[in-house]
């Protein structure tokens, strides 16, 4: 079956530091592949999405890039603020469901 | 433009007790879905529904029933509840990209609690 597995957390940053949060996944065929972000008290958005091998997703400075090949979308920032203090989810989508990881809670001090 | 809304945010019920929570979406979107959020274990599918009248199980999902009778709404029946069933409940919504590509539209959240 599908599977996400992502960097455990928590991670601690200062701001304009460098965020990795690793993800791999297990799948049969070609899913897509998602970043969803939660900030405190609200539920799940989308950060980015790329849905087919060697697609990169981006947003709000965030980026991720579908490797077929190490079945992997790590996310990656260049620098980080503090308004990016969130729960980062990596998720799967294969027919018409998504299948989460774990979360990696991210905090960012001034 | 509501989006996805759930009811209520927060409740308390004791062991035994069943309720209803209630999920609306004004996006005409076809797919509805249920998680639930554990700590440390992400978002686990209950049920979800590529349309009215359809309905179909996900990962977890005995202690729990729902129904699909509009587009609009999609409540999540607890019966019987247990304390393993405290969780925080996330209700979504997406519509059909032909590629199996959803990109889900979240609630707010409802918190439950079984004493």
């Amino acid at each position: 079956g599908n599977s996400v597995t992502q960097m455990e957390g928590p991670v601690t940053l200062s701001e304009e530091a460098f965020l990795t949060i690793n993800c791999t996944y297990t799948a049969t065929g070609y899913p897509s592949l998602f970043w969803y972000v939660q900030y405190p008290g609200e539920g799940l958005q989308l950060l980015l999405k790329a849905t087919k091998a060697d697609d990169k997703g981006s947003n709000k400075g965030f980026e991720a890039t579908y490797r077929k090949e190490t079945t992997s979308f790590h996310l990656e920032k260049g620098s980080v603020q503090v308004s990016d203090s969130a729960v980062y989810f990596c998720a799967l989508g294969s027919d018409y469901k998504l299948s989460f990881g774990a979360g990696t809670t991210v905090t960012v001090r001034a | 433009n509501a989006g996805v809304t759930q009811t209520p945010k927060f409740r308390i019920l004791k062991i035994g007790q069943s309720m209803t929570l209630q999920c609306t979406q004004d996006m005409n979107h076809n797919y509805m879905y249920w998680y639930r959020q554990d700590p440390g274990m992400g978002l686990k599918l209950i049920y979800y529904s590529v349309g009215a009248g359809i309905t179909d199980k996900g990962e977890v999902p005995n202690g729990y029933n729902v129904s699909r009778s509009t587009t609009e709404d999609f409540p999540l029946r607890l019966e019987l509840a247990a304390p393993s069933q405290t969780s925080v409940y996330f209700c979504a919504s997406s519509y059909s990209t032909g590629s199996g590509a959803n990109v889900l539209t979240f609630g707010a959240g409802s918190r439950l609690t079984v004493l």
